[in-house]
């Protein structure tokens, strides 16, 4: 079984630009997370969509964020116009059902110069 | 409100010596608790979780964590470290299961 998988695993782009992050959840899994860690910070919470829809996005920072989840399968994050502190590590998750096993890809590093 | 609080950004230990990681976490009902840990280059693995069954949680590679409510602590621990441990660990809090709060993560260094 694929586990999940993020593209590209890094990302230098200008302030300004903008960048789009893709995850692949494993088959099946209908809960769909995102993260970013910020340098020597906690990994924190963005969003969550259950299939296509968004559950919970209380994380997301601002409206420069845009997450998708087109036909509940694969998710997009767009950052535009990114800033020097969108820069982090941004992670994808995701679970079978409601409370079980969480998933991680192995993040996408966005350094935004 | 749900917070996680991981003492000590970097731990070093001589390789056969006792691996002790500290969490402490808040959270206003029974939550789930997990430890996770990232290899170089590579995503979170969850190590193990504790779901409000045995307080004694056994995970893999020779892990395991008791959750003390009292303390409000879910320390990690393994008895003799490996070269191959030395990884970064995160401890997560979960009040239903969704989304995670996590610690800082605590970067392990193995001494041969």
């Amino acid at each position: 079984e694929a586990g999940v998988t993020q593209f590209p695993s890094h990302s230098v782009i200008e302030k300004g630009q903008t960048v789009t992050l893709r995850c692949d959840p494993i088959s099946g899994h209908d809960n769909l997370y995102w993260y970013r860690r910020v340098m020597g910070k906690e990994i924190k919470f963005l969003l969550h969509f259950v299939k296509e829809s968004k559950q919970d996005e209380s994380g997301m920072p601002n409206n420069r964020f845009l997450a998708e989840r087109t036909g509940g399968t694969y998710s997009t994050l767009k950052v535009q116009p990114a800033e020097l502190e969108d820069s982090g590590v941004y992670f994808c998750a995701s679970s079978r059902d409601y409370g079980s096993e969480a998933f991680f890809g192995q993040g996408t590093r966005l350094t935004v110069v | 409100a749900q917070s996680v609080t991981q003492l000590g950004s970097h731990v070093s230990v001589s390789e056969g010596a006792l691996v002790l990681l500290r969490c402490n976490y808040s959270s206003s009902v029974p939550p789930y608790l997990f430890w996770y840990v990232q290899y170089p280059n590579q995503g979170l693995q969850l190590l193990l979780k504790y779901t409000s069954a045995a307080t004694l949680v056994k995970g893999i590679n020779g892990f395991e964590a008791e959750f003390k409510k009292s303390e409000t602590s879910f320390h990690l621990t393994k008895p003799s470290a490996h070269m191959s441990d030395a990884a970064e660990y995160f401890c997560a809090v979960s009040e239903f299961g969704n989304q995670f709060y996590f610690g800082t993560g605590t970067s392990l260094t193995v001494i041969p």
